[in-house]
Parts: structure tokens; C-alpha cells; sequence
């Protein structure tokens, strides 16, 4: 199946620190979702983006749809223990039919060390 | 909690039998999506349902259906599995909007395992 690039892989960082990601595409998408899972749980909805150079933030979460519609970073500022999980980026291609359909990044396993 | 209930939690079984799992959605969500979660494909977006119809289909394989029911929860059923299907199976539910992903609340999945 299809995912997206995500980056990095994985990330061990100190408490307090900034942590950025990033998922790159091929293809253009007219959704951007960022999503975190704890082990043994579901993924839950972060933020979501929905219009190209749209920066939005949720409390220490900041995200952006690239303005070629192919890519999105993640920001965490600040990063406390229970940041810990996998983050997973997720690109909708459109709305409606075979398009409303979406594709996950590879994700990103965050450590946070105390 | 989501508010969206898979069951079973576990399931455990053998190579060309078949499954059924089961997911009861928030109340008044009327979209029900399928993923599938594995080592080396990660997460995979499988299907949709709205208000009872197929609304959209992801990489599912033909092996695999799954269906909605009036009372809105949802089935997905495996058959002929192999050992590649093991794999942890989620299901979203989001409120009215039948055509976004976005605002879908996830379950705690079934973790199946074929052996």
C-alpha cells in the first residue's frame, strides 16, 4: 500500500526541547492530518490543515500545509514525557468517492527523556 | 475513550479460516472507516461506510468486506486469511460529514493474529 515519506524516523530528545517533523508527498492533497498513537491505543486527531500555507496550532502542537500541497511539518515546542508515542501524518487526496480516501505516513516514534 | 467500541480486543487464529469484527460507532456518527495497522505497512486505510452505503475504498484486499447496518455499526469480515493478514484493525467514526476523514475518532482496534 501507499504511504507517505515521513521524517525522521524516530527522535530522542531531551525534556523541554523543540521537535520538528515533516511528511513530503508526490501527489497534491487537500488535507493534511496529523495524528499521535500511544501504544495499545488508537491514533488520535491532532490538528488538521485544510487550505495550502495554513499554519495552525494546538497548545504546543503547530502544523502547516506546504504551499505545494505535498508536504506538512509538525511542531511540538516544549516537549514534556507525555509527548511519547508515534506520530503519524495523513494526506486526503479529495472529497468524495475514490478520492476520500487517506494515506499515512510512515510515522515518527518520539522519546522524551525527563 | 473515543466512544467508538471494537470487539473483540483479541483474536487469535488459523491460516484459511475467516473473522468478523465488529465496531459500534460514537452515537449519531453516521461514517464508519476500516484501517488496517502492520509492521511493514503501516497504517492502511481500508474502507468507508455512510449511513449504511459504501462511500469510499481504500487498499482492500477482495478477500475482505465489510458492511454497515441501519443500527450503523459495522462489520468487516476476513476470509481466506494468510499469515500476512495479521495486523491490528481499527475503525473511525466521524459525525455527518460524509466526504472527510477529519474529526473520525479511532477505537482501540483488534489485534489479529493468524497462525
Amino acid at each position: 500500500g501507499q504511504q507517505l515519506n515521513q521524517s525522521p524516523q524516530s527522535m530522542f530528545i531531551q525534556e523541554g526541547e523543540d521537535v520538528s517533523m515533516n511528511c513530503t508527498s508526490s501527489s497534491i492533497f487537500n488535507t493534511w492530518l496529523w495524528y499521535k498513537q500511544d501504544p495499545g491505543e488508537g491514533p488520535v486527531l491532532l490538528i488538521a490543515l485544510y487550505k495550502a500555507g495554513e499554519l495552525t496550532s494546538n497548545g504546543r502542537l503547530t502544523a502547516q500545509f506546504g504551499i505545494t500541497r505535498k508536504d506538512s511539518f509538525l511542531n511540538i515546542s516544549a516537549s514534556i514525557p507525555s509527548d511519547v508515542g508515534i506520530y503519524f501524518c495523513a494526506g486526503q487526496l479529495g472529497y468524495g468517492g475514490a478520492t476520500n480516501k487517506l494515506i499515512f505516513g510512515t510515522g515518527t516514534l518520539l522519546a522524551v527523556q525527563p | 475513550d473515543s466512544g467508538v467500541t471494537q470487539t473483540p480486543k483479541h483474536l487469535i487464529t488459523a491460516t484459511g479460516q475467516r473473522v468478523t469484527l465488529r465496531c459500534s460507532p460514537r452515537s449519531g456518527d453516521l461514517s464508519v472507516y476500516w484501517y488496517q495497522q502492520s509492521l511493514d505497512q503501516g497504517l492502511q486505510f481500508l474502507i468507508q461506510y455512510y449511513n449504511g452505503e459504501e462511500r469510499a475504498k481504500g487498499n482492500i484486499l477482495e478477500r475482505f468486506s465489510a458492511q454497515q447496518f441501519p443500527d450503523l455499526h459495522s462489520e468487516l469480515n476476513l476470509s481466506s486469511l494468510e499469515l500476512g493478514d495479521s495486523a491490528l484493525y481499527f475503525c473511525a467514526s466521524s459525525a455527518n460529514r460524509a466526504t472527510a476523514h477529519t474529526e473520525a475518532f479511532f477505537g482501540q482496534g483488534t489485534r489479529l493474529t493468524v497462525v
